[in-house]
């Protein structure tokens, strides 16, 4: 069965430093979304991307971040410089279509900012 | 309530019960989805029902629909004790990011 896969499953990085978060999404899919869940709180949507851009984003994925599609497989979540509160769990998702149907999650980086 | 706040925040029962979850938002809705995430792992669709829907159903698992009420409920009958999780409900209108709701943390006691 196709998945969704995040890569590493666990970072951890000093305070200031940059970080890349990565992702494979499905492949016949043309939607990607990062979403973070910080510990013990709910999930929180940071960006959707379509068609090789944004297409929406949240007053979390604020200038620090970005996203890239270098290649045709990888989606990748860019933080340039971390702060503790960014410590969180990093999902990659991607749909086929939108409009809200069936997302896919990846398992999920558990990034840790020291 | 806030925007997806499900009810209750935590649940145990018995093995072979039903549980029943509830979802309540404030917006209106393209469709409603839950998912399960077992701990420190991914999140796993489960059901999504649309907003012109008012009951689905996919194998142990019933959800049901009140635009109305602007509320959702999801109930597994039969429990198992691999069903023990985090369960979310999930909305979308007019575009395709998932807002979720607080969850409810479901423990099954064998």
């Amino acid at each position: 069965e196709p998945e969704v896969t995040q890569t590493p499953s666990h970072q951890v990085t000093q305070m200031g430093q940059e970080v890349i978060l990565r992702c494979v999404p499905i492949s016949n899919h043309l939607y990607f979304y990062w979403y973070r869940q910080i510990l013990g709180q709910k999930v929180e949507f940071l960006v959707s991307f379509y068609n090789n851009e944004i297409s929406e984003k949240s007053e979390i994925f604020d200038d620090q971040f970005s996203v890239e599609r270098p290649d045709g497989s990888n989606f990748t979540l860019k933080i340039r410089s971390t702060k503790l509160e960014d410590s969180a769990m990093y999902f990659c998702a991607s749909s086929a279509w939108t409009g809200g149907t069936e997302a896919f999650f990846g398992q999920g980086t558990r990034l840790t900012v020291v | 309530s806030q925007q997806g706040e499900e009810d209750p925040q935590a649940l145990s029962i018995q093995e072979g019960e039903n549980a029943t979850m509830n979802c309540s938002y404030k917006t209106s809705i393209n469709n409603l989805q839950w998912y399960r995430q077992n701990s420190g792992r991914g999140l796993v669709h489960l059901i999504l029902i649309r907003s012109n829907e008012r009951e689905k159903h996919s194998g142990r698992l019933r959800v049901t629909l009140d635009t109305s009420k602007k509320s959702s409920s999801l109930l597994i009958t039969a429990s198992r004790a691999a069903d023990t999780a985090s369960y979310f409900c999930a909305e979308t209108f007019g575009n395709e990011k998932l807002t979720f709701g607080t969850g409810t943390r479901l423990t099954i006691i064998p």
